[in-house]
């Protein structure tokens, strides 16, 4: 299965505690794109990383949350200090370029804080 | 608009109808829209895309609506299947930077 690799599919954390979230893009796909969703809910966009760079983290809370895309790796969310407010899916999608192409999704880790 | 959690509009058909999902979009310097199927404890899945440049687009059993007049987005299912249950969004790329807008999703039923 060549598609896009989040992991781990649950994670629970107390509050406090860090959370670390895992993204393997599709083959080929140099793009990545984190989002959340609650509930019910649409997907928010959270942040849009190229290997190496952050192209646009507008929707990344202020404090607490980072993205990275190493050369080598998944890219990686992290949430320090979790909050009870935090769980949510979050899922992750990639892309080939980044201008009006699809971007297709992983399964996403389904984070719930204690 | 952002989404205040309320439950999903729901639209139930009968096994082998057609099934019409629409969504409305705000942002006219959109260029950009997808449809997205997700499944319960899955991931969006892309079902379909098409650019401000047209205004019909077809896959296999599905169409996508576009007019830009009034800002409004619909999904053609034809000779829906059970298989077909799911919740459905629209997104839109709204030319600044590659972000997608979700809209609040459609939950389809589809009884045998």
């Amino acid at each position: 299965n060549a598609g896009v690799m989040q992991n781990p599919r649950h994670l629970v954390r107390r509050r406090g505690q860090e959370a670390r979230l895992r993204c393997s893009p599709m083959k080929g796909h140099s793009h990545v794109y984190w989002y959340r969703q609650l509930p019910e809910e649409g997907l928010k966009f959270m942040v849009y990383l190229q290997k190496e760079n952050i192209i646009d983290e507008s929707g990344m809370p202020k404090e607490r949350f980072s993205a990275e895309f190493p050369k080598e790796g998944p890219s990686i969310l992290r949430i320090q200090q979790v909050v009870r407010g935090d769980s949510a899916a979050y899922f992750c999608a990639s892309s080939p370029t980044g201008t009006n192409q699809p971007q297709h999704f992983g399964d996403g880790t389904r984070l719930s804080i204690l | 608009g952002e989404s205040v959690g309320l439950h999903l509009p729901t639209l139930s058909v009968q096994e082998g109808d057609n099934s019409i999902i629409n969504c409305a979009y705000s942002n006219s310097a959109s260029d950009y829209f997808i449809w997205y199927k997700q499944e319960s404890g899955k991931g969006p899945q892309f079902i379909i895309d098409i650019r401000s440049n047209m205004d019909k687009r077809q896959g296999q059993r599905v169409t996508v609506l576009l007019n830009k007049t009034v800002k409004h987005l619909s999904l053609q299912i034809a000779a829906t299947q059970p298989g077909d249950s799911a919740v459905y969004f629209c997104a839109e790329n709204r030319g600044a930077g590659n972000m997608l807008t979700f809209g609040g999703g459609t939950r389809l039923m589809v009884k045998p």
